[in-house]
């Protein structure tokens, strides 16, 4: 199956302090990227779609101010939490859609970064 | 509002046994649909996918479609104490969407 990969895998910071994630797909091109976060015993909940070379999508109740988007190349989409504050801790899972030999619309999924705001 | 509904389990299962794994969604838009497999502190891991109606199968697993019902399920032959995680099924509405998840179903395989 197709690779995606993330960084860094765990994160602390302190609260007001900004983080920024990677998210690569290693062996495709992904036009589509999708950030989701879970909490704990909580199921994914979709944040936003990046698509490459234009704005993100984002779902709502989620802020796009905050949770800053970025999908420059076909490899590569970033978020980044702003001004980060304890409730932002949580684990934040990219994943990337397409890929040789799939289906358009199966996603695969990064092995996640853990955010920790203290 | 997209909903897809799961019980949370636990779902217990001898070493063996078939898992059945059943998932309920209310939107009628919804196309594809997928079976995840997670461990705990890990990210979900593909196991199936499925866009039409009947029965997909691949090694152990099946995956089953009853879009006049909205219901999708899995079916895990011989089951293994590996198979111990979380199942999260998820649906989409195709092209570029986003999925929408349930909330799992624990599994325990017991040796």
């Amino acid at each position: 199956g197709a690779v995606v990969s993330q960084h860094p895998s765990r994160v602390i910071c302190k609260s007001g302090t900004s983080v920024k994630i990677e998210c690569r797909s290693l062996d495709f091109q992904a036009t589509t990227m999708f950030w989701y976060r879970q909490f704990p015993k909580k199921s994914l909940m979709l944040m936003a779609t990046s698509n490459e070379g234009s704005k993100a999508t984002y779902e709502q109740g989620v802020e796009k101010d905050k949770f800053l988007i970025n999908h420059a190349s076909l490899t590569l989409s970033t978020l980044t939490v702003t001004s980060a504050h304890p409730e932002d801790s949580s684990f934040y899972i990219c994943s990337a859609r397409g890929g040789a030999g799939s289906a358009s619309y199966e996603q695969y999924f990064g092995p996640g970064t853990r955010l920790t705001v203290t | 509002q997209k909903e897809v509904e799961q019980n949370s389990g636990p779902l217990s299962v001898p070493e063996g046994a078939i898992a059945s794994l059943n998932c309920t969604y209310s939107d009628r838009g919804s196309q594809s649909f997928f079976w995840y497999r997670q461990y705990s502190g890990k990210s979900p891991e593909l196991i199936m996918f499925i866009y039409s109606n009947g029965d997909k199968e691949d090694g152990r697993f099946t995956a089953q479609l009853n879009k006049a019902s909205q219901y999708v399920s899995l079916l895990i032959r011989d089951s293994q104490p590996s198979d111990s995680a979380t199942y999260l099924c998820a649906g989409s509405g195709g092209g570029a969407d986003g999925l929408t998840f349930g909330k799992g179903t624990h599994l325990i395989i017991q040796p």
